[in-house]
């Protein structure tokens, strides 16, 4: 059984803070990682597919960086601000399944 | 909004019964997916198809079934629907076979009582 653990599982900041989440992920077989934004009754909102061991992606304030060769991925979000407050998924697309495992996500809670 | 339609967006059915969800790609894309959420869990993915094809297969169980028509939109079947099938199904579409970036739909909250 192939596993995608997030941590931590919940967090609160206050507005202004600068946060970081983990996504660990099999290192074997990998295709790709995803990060997704997934606000409450709203539906989960791409952020970045990464492929390459070593990539960083970057949206505004928010970046995420990769390595394939230890499977864990991070995502930063600098000076948080209270619209950040969703739950952050990550993906991982490994070869031996041909499909997307989520992990349960990290909610974030950004106080004003 | 993803371009990625679902409708109905609620159903309240009864347990036994029988349901069908609906969803529609992006323009263009070739892939659909179906996730299944329930309360205690998280995105659970049942089933792909690819170009009228299925693709990949999850923990989709024998009473749920889906199909991609020509038009490439698709359609999940629930039968004989249990207490335990309430939950949001997603669908998500992508260009090409599941490599890429996934755009979900709105969702379908279904209620079994």
């Amino acid at each position: 059984i192939l596993n995608v653990e997030q941590s931590p599982q919940s967090l609160h900041v206050q507005e202004g803070d600068s946060t970081n989440f983990t996504c660990s992920f099999p290192s074997s077989n990998f295709y790709a990682l995803h990060w997704y934004r997934w606000e409450t009754a709203k539906s989960p909102e791409a952020l970045f597919v990464m492929t390459l061991n070593g990539d960083e992606k970057k949206k505004g304030r928010i970046s995420a960086t990769l390595n394939t060769k230890e499977g864990y991925s991070y995502l930063y979000i600098k000076g948080s601000q209270p619209e950040d407050s969703a739950t952050y998924l990550c993906a991982f697309y490994g070869g031996a399944t041909n499909k997307l495992i989520f992990g349960t996500g990290t909610l974030l809670a950004v106080q004003p | 909004d993803s371009g990625v339609t679902q409708t109905p967006k609620h159903l309240i059915t009864a347990t036994g019964q029988r349901v069908t969800l609906r969803c529609s790609p992006r323009s263009g894309d070739l892939s659909v997916y179906w996730y299944q959420q329930s309360l205690d869990q998280g995105l659970q993915f049942l089933i792909q198809y690819y170009n009228g094809e299925e693709r990949a297969k999850g923990n989709i169980l024998e009473r749920f079934s889906a199909q991609q028509f020509p038009d490439l939109h698709s359609e999940l079947n629930l039968s004989s629907l249990e207490l335990g099938d309430s939950a949001l199904y997603f669908c998500a579409s992508s260009v090409n076979r599941g490599l890429e970036t996934q755009y979900f739909g709105p969702g379908t909250r279904l209620l079994v009582l």
